[in-house]
């Protein structure tokens, strides 16, 4: 069974820019959930989605955004990129909603902005 | 703020011995404690979960212990490998409306010596 796909792995980008990275999850997995990576502030919580609606969301600014398809595939877009947005950004997969079921990463997108 | 405090930062265990890494917690309302261990380039993978209804669970050499009067958890390795060598993260999260993900400790880089 293929584990949690993210693409790209690597990503350039300059200040101002947009991104947008996409997350394909473990086959019947319906949630799909993202996080950021970082040295200074480790792994933090970004949103959850769940049948294609947002189930919850971290505190992060509202240039992070996402949405997940019928699929269950989801996609993540920053908008106006800051320096400090540069890391590691994690896809997690699980069968059932909610951070108290069994989560699965993807080996991340490493995003970085120039 | 919700957190989970997590020590050491970095532990050297000899080949064969017991590698033990702690984590407490603040927020009573977490009811799933999950390990995760991260190789680099790798994203987190799933080790170990534990709910509150029980104080020990074992799978294979890693065991979570639970003492939820205290608010902490421990991971413990026996028979310690080179190829444990990783960093591994505590995590927790709950159930309850509002929830937000997994809450995740700062990690800890573990070397294991031949």
């Amino acid at each position: 069974k293929a584990g949690v796909t993210q693409t790209p792995r690597y990503l350039i980008k300059t200040r101002g820019q947009q991104v947008t990275l996409s997350c394909s999850p473990i086959s019947g997995h319906r949630s799909v959930s993202w996080y950021q990576q970082t040295p200074g502030q480790g792994l933090q919580f970004l949103f959850e989605y769940f049948s294609e609606t947002q189930r919850n969301k971290g505190n992060f600014p509202g240039r992070f955004s996402g949405r997940q398809f019928s699929n269950s595939r989801s996609e993540m877009n920053v908008s106006t990129l800051e320096l400090g947005d540069s890391a590691l950004y994690l896809c997690a997969s699980s069968l059932l909603a909610g951070s108290n079921q069994p989560q699965h990463f993807g080996d991340g997108t490493r995003l970085s902005i120039l | 703020q919700q957190q989970v405090k997590q020590s050491p930062q970095s532990l050297i265990v000899q080949k064969g011995g017991i590698s033990i890494i702690n984590c407490a917690y603040e927020n009573t309302a977490f009811d799933y404690f999950p390990w995760y261990q991260q190789f680099p380039g790798k994203g987190p993978a799933l080790l170990i979960a534990i709910r509150p209804d029980v104080s020990e669970k074992k799978e294979g050499r890693f065991t979570i212990s639970f003492n939820k009067s205290a608010k902490q958890f421990s991971l413990h390795i026996m028979d310690s490998q080179p190829g444990d060598s990783a960093t591994y993260f505590c995590a927790a999260s709950h159930s309850g409306g509002g929830a937000d993900g997994l809450t995740f400790g700062k990690g800890t880089h573990l070397i294991i010596q031949p």
